[in-house]
């Protein structure tokens, strides 16, 4: 499986601030998937990147509040603009296996707190 | 509403107990994946069933896949403390995985 880190690991914000969150792989991989978790619950996914193309967002997700930019094939990152409390969280980038178009490897998540 | 129930929610046994995570749907899935995950880290893919009536042992853990492709258990032999933590199913819609709301499982010693 992939090997797969996030900076930073955990934030303290300010609400109406920005974050980019970065996720880099140790080998190329084409799909990227990014989610959020509320602490010890289940994971909402937020978009899909795949590099060279638009990120893909799920329902009630939208390019504004989660630009998501995927220069090349190892490295994405998740921005979460103009911050509130709700988007206090954990967020997660997640890639596919390499001999498996379903299995997918998470880097180890970034703890977003908004005051 | 859930695409994926997962039950119970929270579970809480001793060392020694076995017990069953029950993931249940309406849909049916092409694959459906079990994960765990710790404070602090990733969920970590424990096993994926791709065939309607497999069953996968991983040591005390065995996971079965229905018949039909629409539910999921994973059960534990004898658990132990180390096995406390959040365990996930997700199914496999295309490229994109559904997940459960997770159950919280907690081995006292």
């Amino acid at each position: 499986s992939a090997v797969i880190s996030q900076k930073p690991s955990r934030d303290i914000c300010q609400r109406g601030t920005s974050l980019t969150i970065q996720c880099q792989v140790d080998s190329q991989v084409t799909m990227m998937f990014w989610y959020r978790q509320q602490p010890g619950q289940s994971l909402t996914l937020i978009a899909t990147a795949n590099q060279g193309s638009e990120a893909t967002y799920e329902s009630g997700f939208v390019i504004d509040k989660f630009p998501i930019s995927r220069p090349n094939l190892t490295f994405s990152t998740l921005t979460v603009s103009n911050m509130s409390p709700e988007d206090s969280s954990i967020y997660l980038c997640s890639v596919v296996g390499q001999w498996s178009s379903y299995e997918q490897y998470f880097g180890p998540g970034t703890r977003l707190t908004v005051t | 509403t859930q695409l994926l129930e997962q039950s119970p929610q929270f579970l809480s046994i001793q060392e020694g107990e076995n017990l069953t995570v029950y993931c249940n749907s309406s849909s049916v899935f092409s694959s459906l994946q079990w994960y765990r995950q710790e404070p602090g880290e990733g969920p970590v893919l424990l096993v994926t069933v791709v065939t309607g009536g497999e069953v996968k042992k991983l040591k005390r853990l065995t996971f079965q896949f229905g018949d039909a492709r629409k539910d999921s258990s994973l059960h534990i032999t004898a658990a132990q403390p180390g096995d406390t933590g959040l365990y996930l199913c997700a199914g496999a819609k295309g490229n994109k995985l559904v997940f459960g709301a997770g159950t919280i499982l907690r081995v006292k010693s």
